[in-house]
């Protein structure tokens, strides 16, 4: 079972057309839950922090938000420029590794 | 202040050579982290160090790869013996802090073997 799930796997929206992005983790003793933009051959890109339910974030056309179970990566009014892989991971205590557990990642396509 | 730093960007190698991938972290960081992305699949955890120690490799392979960040220079993961299954990209991150410190990534080392 995955500890960490991302959906939907793909996402076409056109521009302007507001979406959130969904992840969900089944692990214990969340310490910390990240979020990360990837483009096609390139590192992913640290985006945002979450650390306990109820925290928001916010960076330019980006929101983050996080639960007990989840977190949703709200993005408004999106551009071209936004679309990427976007991939969630956690880091937990009882987990038994000292790195990121990462989700597979959401495709997000923009088009204008 | 130059980012993550990982050399080379692409490597091909073919079955049964040794292939070397170099991380340089961030200047002030001394948290290294190494992870696997194989094609359709998620960044998989291999390697945690701090200079002079691996401090956790559960995620490694056990036999053919290693880890090392000596206490000048980069962190190297080495690859022993690569088997087509090697083949994916290999992603180097810092971190200035243990635990649930952010971590930065370098834009990958692409390992194909032939």
């Amino acid at each position: 079972e995955d500890q960490v799930t991302q959906s939907p796997e793909a996402l076409r929206l056109q521009e302007g057309e507001s979406s959130s992005l969904n992840c969900s983790y089944t692990v214990s003793g969340l310490r910390g839950l990240f979020w990360y933009r990837q483009d096609p051959g390139k590192g992913p890109e640290f985006l945002f922090t979450l650390y306990s339910a109820g925290e928001e974030k916010e960076k330019e056309r980006l929101k983050a938000t996080l639960t007990k179970k989840e977190s949703f990566l709200h993005i408004t009014a999106p551009k071209p420029e936004d679309s990427a892989t976007y991939l969630c991971a956690v880091f937990y205590s009882g987990g038994g590794a000292d790195g990121l557990t990462f989700g597979k990642g959401t495709h997000l396509i923009i088009q204008p | 202040n130059a980012g993550v730093m990982q050399n080379p960007r692409h490597l091909v190698r073919r079955r049964g050579q040794e292939a070397r991938l170099r991380c340089s972290p961030m200047k002030g960081h001394s948290h290294v982290y190494w992870y696997r992305q194989l094609p359709e699949e998620g960044l998989k955890f291999m390697v945690y160090l701090q200079k002079e120690n691996i401090i956790d490799e559960s995620g490694m392979p056990k036999e053919r790869f290693s880890a090392e960040f000596p206490k000048e220079g980069p962190s190297i993961l080495r690859i022993q013996q690569v088997v087509r299954g090697d083949s994916a990209a290999y992603f180097c991150a810092s971190s200035p802090n243990t635990g649930a410190g952010e971590q930065y990534f370098g834009p990958g080392t692409r390992l194909t073997v032939t």
